[in-house]
């Protein structure tokens, strides 16, 4: 299989508790993003990465967010001290990013609840 | 604002067509894209298009875009059931990041 994939596909957790996921992106995808997506609106950004530099990140990524692309290539998001307002599924997508235009090319996300 | 702005539900009989409609807000983004997603799964890309086309036809799917009004439509001909989904338009802005509408959720009715 060569889309996105990301672990676990169901994370459930108690408020405090750290969690950790990850995404592997399509193999010779340069660029990685990170979307938060809660029920009933559409994925919100978080962050991106071009190769293992993290180039952007939203004001939605408060410090208990980190994301990381060590190699530039599978990426982890961590959140730390969760909080019921974490409960959300959380998008990977990657891309190729050329002059001309760039699709993005989804995971199926991680599902988080805060208990 | 910033809102990409979608309607909310449509429901639809197996074989008609489907309009779904998008206005989005960034006069400068280059590319519009049109996503699906079904139930527990990722995003799907279904098509996109450049700013400085009008439409774009891809198999069953015709999109139409309104420049002036910023203003992006989705068809979809006959309408089969494995159609049933959200659809998400997002536009491309200049920062990279694409941003979503909250999604139209099509129903097919065999």
């Amino acid at each position: 299989d060569t889309g996105v994939s990301q672990d676990p596909r169901h994370k459930i957790t108690k408020r405090g508790q750290n969690v950790t996921f990850r995404c592997d992106p399509i193999s010779e995808h340069n660029r990685l993003y990170w979307y938060r997506q809660t029920l009933g609106q559409g994925p919100e950004f978080l962050t991106y990465f071009q190769n293992e530099a993290q180039l952007e990140k939203s004001r939605l990524l408060s410090d208990r967010f980190s994301a990381e692309r060590p190699k530039g290539s599978f990426s982890t998001l961590e959140i730390q001290r969760t909080e019921q307002g974490d409960s959300a599924m959380y998008l990977c997508a990657s891309s190729y990013q050329d002059a001309t235009n760039e699709k993005l090319f989804f995971g199926s996300g991680t599902q988080l609840s805060v208990l | 604002g910033e809102d990409v702005e979608q309607s909310l539900f449509l429901s639809v009989r197996e074989g008609d067509s489907s309009v779904i409609n998008c206005t989005y807000t960034d006069s400068s983004s280059t590319y519009l894209y049109w996503y699906k997603q079904e139930p527990g799964a990722g995003l799907q890309l279904l098509t996109y298009i450049f700013s400085n086309m009008d439409m774009k036809q891809d198999q069953r799917l015709t999109v139409l875009l309104n420049k002036k009004d910023k203003h992006l439509s989705l068809r979809i001909a006959d309408t089969q059931t494995g159609d049933s989904a959200i659809y998400f338009c997002a536009e491309r802005r200049g920062n990279n990041r694409l941003a979503f509408g909250k999604g139209n959720q099509v129903v097919v009715i065999p």
